[in-house]
């Protein structure tokens, strides 16, 4: 069974940092391209970052260039997601995705069950 | 970059059909693959629709997406209805570096 598991999140003040962690199992991680989407409370979907399966390749929403970095470490199943500058806008569940395992991204499927960030003084 | 547009909301009665529209406002909705995603309160996005017109295993066929050039618009259509059905569904669709999402449209089934 394909598995997403999303860890890191909590309430971190204006101007903070905050790493999240994504967990896959069940499939061959190394194959497919992983995303970040956020969603803010009571808001809808907002795509956030993609990474290519050797992480040679990596793409970020306009709002989070030069403060978020997108990450992986194939040997260790993971994905990460590193947040600086973080804003009260910021705030948001963020989602895992698997996405796609050939030369584009495709669809963002399975999702993790996510973990909120709440950027608050 | 582009936006996708939906309507916020939809209703309609069990057994009835629904369509909810995503139009894209720059740039041919034909050049990129359409998504839906549904999500139910409380719970993570799941995919109903890929590539336009392709449906998941274990997503009943009373769901069936299509793409109309013409008004630069997708479509998720929902046949048979049932209350499980009511959710939020959104569209998703990409360019060459900016995956966007549609607002979301809140399917109510009464």
């Amino acid at each position: 069974e394909v598995q997403l598991v999303e860890s890191g999140g909590g309430l971190v003040q204006p101007g903070g940092s905050l790493r999240l962690s994504c967990a896959a199992s069940g499939f061959t991680f190394s194959s497919y391209w992983m995303s970040w989407v956020r969603q803010a409370p009571g808001k809808g979907l907002e795509w956030v970052a993609n990474i290519k399966q050797d992480g040679s390749e990596k793409y970020y929403v306009d709002s989070v260039k030069g403060r978020f970095t997108i990450s992986r470490d194939n040997a260790k199943n993971s994905l990460y997601l590193q947040m600086n500058s973080l804003r009260a806008e910021d705030t948001a569940v963020y989602y895992c995705a698997r996405a796609g395992s050939s030369w584009y991204v495709g669809w963002f499927d399975p999702w993790g069950q996510g973990t909120l960030v709440t950027v608050s003084s | 970059n582009f936006m996708l547009t939906q309507p916020h909301s939809v209703s309609e009665s069990p057994g009835k059909t629904v369509t909810i529209s995503c139009t894209r406002s720059s740039g041919s909705i034909a050049s990129n693959y359409v998504q839906w995603y549904q999500q139910r309160p409380g719970s993570a996005p799941t995919t109903v629709i890929y590539e336009d017109n392709q449906r998941p295993s274990g997503v009943p066929d009373r769901f069936s997406g299509s793409i109309d050039s013409s008004s630069n618009s997708a479509s998720l259509t929902i046949s048979g209805l049932k209350t499980e059905d009511e959710a939020d569904y959104y569209c998703q669709s990409y360019d060459s570096s900016n995956w966007v999402f549609g607002g979301g449209t809140k399917l109510t089934v009464l």
